[in-house]
């Protein structure tokens, strides 16, 4: 399974843009990059799945460039409540039990107001 | 029903009981999976199943004994735990019929006296 980087943390203030960059050198041609949620003492939560180009769903935007070696997720115009940890997963999904399992350190996002 | 329930929320057992975890889901999924995370440590995948088999597990102790009776439950059977297996355990599902995400439950807060 691919392996991902990200920033340990990351500071923002209410109504700016967010974006946290994962890096996966060594994604393959099957995977997919996944970016979960996660509020302490809580389960993940998917924001946001891709495979290359842009993705936008309601709450972000996923850009992955041609070479796929790194993507980067979106947060527009956040707010307190988007204080969490960030994970960004990458593997495969193709009907598979063996989708994206591993998570790597993720990045800790602080809103201040 | 898009949720996946675990009960207990909170549990507290000494060293030489016995406990169950247990999780459940209502949505179809074939894949179900247990996760240990340790305070500000990402989320570590202990087992996987697939239509009700064990497919994976991460070379988890023997203290830890997972059962799926059917599609819809996943049950975690406890018994002599340490106290360094104290750690909010996650339970998920996800289809395996397309790329999709996992979904993940609430967890239980284990401390083990």
């Amino acid at each position: 399974l691919a392996k991902t980087t990200q920033p340990i943390s990351m500071d923002s203030y209410e109504g700016q843009e967010v974006n946290i960059t994962c890096s996966h050198n060594n994604i393959a041609t099957n995977d997919y990059i996944t970016w979960y949620q996660q509020f302490p003492s809580q389960g993940p939560r998917f924001i946001i799945q891709g495979y290359k180009t842009k993705v936008t769903n309601e709450v972000a935007s996923l850009f992955i460039p041609a070479d796929r070696k790194s993507s980067t997720l979106s947060l527009p115009r956040v707010s307190l409540s988007d204080t969490a940890v960030y994970y960004c997963l990458v593997g495969g999904n193709y009907g598979g039990s063996q989708g994206n399992l591993i998570f790597g350190k993720g990045t800790k996002l602080s809103v201040k107001p | 029903d898009t949720e996946v329930t675990q009960t207990p929320k909170h549990l507290v057992m000494g060293m030489t009981n016995k406990k169950s975890l247990k999780c459940e889901q209502h949505m179809g999924h074939r894949a179900m999976y247990w996760y240990k995370q340790k305070a500000k440590k990402p989320p570590e995948l202990m087992f996987v199943y697939s239509y009700e088999k064990l497919s994976i597990n991460e070379s988890v102790p023997s203290r830890f004994s997972p059962e799926c009776p059917n599609s819809s439950l996943l049950n975690l059977h406890l018994h002599a735990l340490q106290p360094e297996d104290s750690a909010l355990y996650l339970c998920a599902s996800r289809t395996l019929a397309r790329a999709d995400e996992q979904f993940f439950g609430p967890g239980t807060r284990l401390t083990v006296l």
